[in-house]
């Protein structure tokens, strides 16, 4: 069974620009999260989709950040426009609809560079 | 608003030796607490999960204490081995605020052959 993955595996872009991430859950895996890990600091939650619904985006930080999951399959993270401190690891995890929270299956991260 | 912290930020063993790691957390309300290894370019993989009204749990050489009233937590490797170098999180659950994890920031485990 693959596991979670993400695209690009690192993104470096410049301030001001757009930058999408894309991550793909395992297969039926209803519920996807998003993480970030800033430089230096621990890693703190974003959102939680349940399928194509938003469950939870109280982590989101502004409206710089826009994430979708239409059609509850794979998810995206657009930064629009990209700023310096955005620049970190971005997570992405999925669990299936009955494991609940705790049993979580993280990919293997995008690492974000903003110049 | 919950805080995790993990010290050593970094640790350096000789192969064989025993260690422990250390995470605190400020609020005491807590779901649960899980241990979290993370390989270099890797996602995370979650290694034991203490629900709050246990005390320890165990996995082959490796065994996670809780304390809640104290807010503490130790991650014990035994007989430590170069294949256990990686990056090591704690992550608490909150009662409160649905299925968010407040991870630590991580110790950073090299054991030396």
């Amino acid at each position: 069974e693959a596991g979670v993955t993400q695209f690009p595996s690192h993104s470096v872009i410049e301030k001001g620009q757009t930058v999408t991430l894309r991550c793909d859950p395992i297969s039926g895996h209803d519920n996807l999260y998003w993480y970030r890990r800033v430089m230096g600091k621990e890693i703190k939650f974003l959102l939680h989709f349940v399928k194509e619904s938003k469950q939870d985006e109280s982590g989101m930080p502004n409206n710089r950040f826009l994430a979708e999951r239409t059609g509850g399959t794979y998810s995206t993270l657009k930064v629009q426009p990209a700023e310096l401190e955005d620049s970190g690891v971005y997570f992405c995890a999925s669990s299936p609809e009955l494991a609940g929270p705790d049993t979580q299956y993280f990919g293997p991260g995008t690492r974000l560079t903003v110049l | 608003k919950q805080e995790v912290t993990q010290i050593p930020a970094a640790l350096s063993v000789p192969e064989g030796e025993n260690l422990v790691l250390n995470c605190s957390f400020t609020d005491s309300a807590i779901y649960n607490l899980q241990w979290f290894r993370q390989d270099p370019g890797k996602g995370l993989t979650s290694l034991l999960l203490i629900q709050s009204s246990q005390r320890e749990q165990t996995s082959g050489r490796l065994n996670a204490s809780l304390d809640k009233s104290s807010g503490r937590s130790t991650l014990y490797i035994a007989a430590s081995q170069p294949g256990d170098s990686a990056t090591y999180l704690c992550a608490v659950r909150p009662w409160n605020t649905g299925n968010q994890f407040y991870f630590g920031t991580g110790t950073s485990l090299t054991v030396i052959p």
